[in-house]
This record gives C-alpha cells, sequence and structure tokens, in this order.
C-alpha cells in the first residue's frame, strides 16, 4: 500500500532552472494538495486540486503552476526556480474536507 | 479567509510533565479541526480529529467554539511525544495549516 508517492526525494536546481515535482496516490482520493514547509512558517499551501480537472490557488501560489493529470497524479511545476523556492515540498490527498489527509514523503528542494 | 495560529514555537516539558498545545483559528463558518503530527524521519500524520472526540496516545483536543480554540492535552507526557504538532482547518476544499509547535520532552 503505496499511499501518496513523491518524486524525487531531493533535488538541486540553479536560479532559473524549470523542474517539475510529480505526486501521485493510490487511494481514489478527489483532493490533493501541494505545501511547502519552511522553519518557523509551518505548512504553507501552494495549491489544491478538489476533484480531476479542477485547480485552486492557495496561500502562496506564485512562481508555481499545477496541473491535476487525471485522479491519481498531481504535479507541481517550477517554470524559473529563484533562492526564495528552496524549501520542502509535501503532496497530501484526501477523501472529504472532514477526512484524514495523506503525505507524501516530501521532496527537498535546494535552489542555488 | 481561514488561519491558524500556534503561538508556541517549542514546547519543552519533562517526562510526567502535563501538554498543552495551543491552537487558534479564525474561520466565520463552521471549521473541521485536526491535530497532525511528524516524528523525526516520519511522514506528517493524523493524530486526531475534533469531530471523532476521541483520544489518542493519550492526547485529547476539545473545540471552543467561543474562543475559537482547538488546543491539544496531554495529562503526562512521554519522551515518545517528541514530535513536530500542526494544527489544522478544513473548510471548503482547502486544508490550512498553523505554524508549527515543536514539542520536547525530557528525561
Amino acid at each position: 500500500n503505496a499511499g501518496v508517492t513523491q518524486t524525487p526525494k531531493f533535488q538541486v536546481l540553479k536560479t532559473g532552472q524549470s523542474m517539475t515535482l510529480q505526486c501521485a496516490q493510490d487511494m481514489n482520493h478527489n483532493s490533493m494538495y501541494w505545501y511547502r514547509q519552511d522553519p518557523g512558517m509551518g505548512l504553507r499551501l501552494i495549491y489544491y486540486s478538489a476533484s480531476e480537472g479542477t485547480t485552486d490557488k492557495g496561500e502562496v501560489p506564485n512562481g508555481y503552476n499545477v496541473s491535476r493529470l487525471n485522479k491519481r497524479e498531481f504535479s507541481l511545476r517550477l517554470e524559473s526556480a529563484a533562492p526564495s523556492q528552496t524549501s520542502v515540498y509535501f503532496c497530501a490527498s484526501s477523501e472529504f474536507r472532514y477526512t484524514e489527509a495523506f503525505f507524501g514523503q516530501g521532496t527537498r528542494l535546494t535552489v542555488v | 479567509a481561514q488561519r491558524v495560529t500556534q503561538p508556541e514555537k517549542l514546547l519543552s516539558v519533562f517526562k510526567g510533565a502535563p501538554v498543552e498545545l495551543k491552537c487558534n483559528y479564525s474561520y466565520s463558518g463552521s471549521p473541521e479541526l485536526f491535530w497532525y503530527v511528524q516524528y523525526s524521519r516520519q511522514r506528517l500524520q493524523l493524530l486526531l480529529r475534533h469531530i471523532s472526540r476521541e483520544s489518542i496516545k493519550g492526547f485529547t483536543a476539545d473545540l471552543n467554539k467561543g474562543e475559537t480554540s482547538f488546543h491539544l492535552k496531554k495529562p503526562f507526557a512521554q519522551e515518545e511525544d517528541s514530535a513536530m504538532y500542526y494544527c489544522a482547518l478544513s473548510a471548503g476544499n482547502m486544508l490550512t495549516f498553523g505554524g508549527g509547535t515543536r514539542l520536547m520532552v525530557k528525561p
């Protein structure tokens, strides 16, 4: 039972480079989320997707784009990476708003 | 807009002492509130949710709508409780987290 799988686990980018973080869940959940975790700031919502085909901005969407490819997959793209995007990124999924959210293991991204 | 505030970044207690991790929220509607925990080198996971009114690992949390709070309590802390704790609010389709409190339980 894989749950929520994120790739890659670690990544180092140069300023200006682009990359896509992949996330897949095998629990048939409707909602998926992308967060970033920074020291002292907790988890901040970047984007979320309430269902297949829909995406919405969260608290800190600038510099990111997302794609809900299908019900299983929700990717996060950095078009032109900046040092301020150095963070740990978490993907999560849940069935409804009342139920438990399941998290991936995180992607540690460093932009130099 | 919804917001979750955890005023303490770090809480340090001795084993056997009572613990209270504070959480305050702002939301105009009826919220669903959760506590999540992240142990060292593990994924973030659900600890408890207010709708279940349950006790998990000796922890309880009561929703106080008048004070807009959802504090997490445990009467006797254990060393294995040392972790990062996040309060979260679910409203609409958004799941919003607080800044987190690191709990350190000293022997």
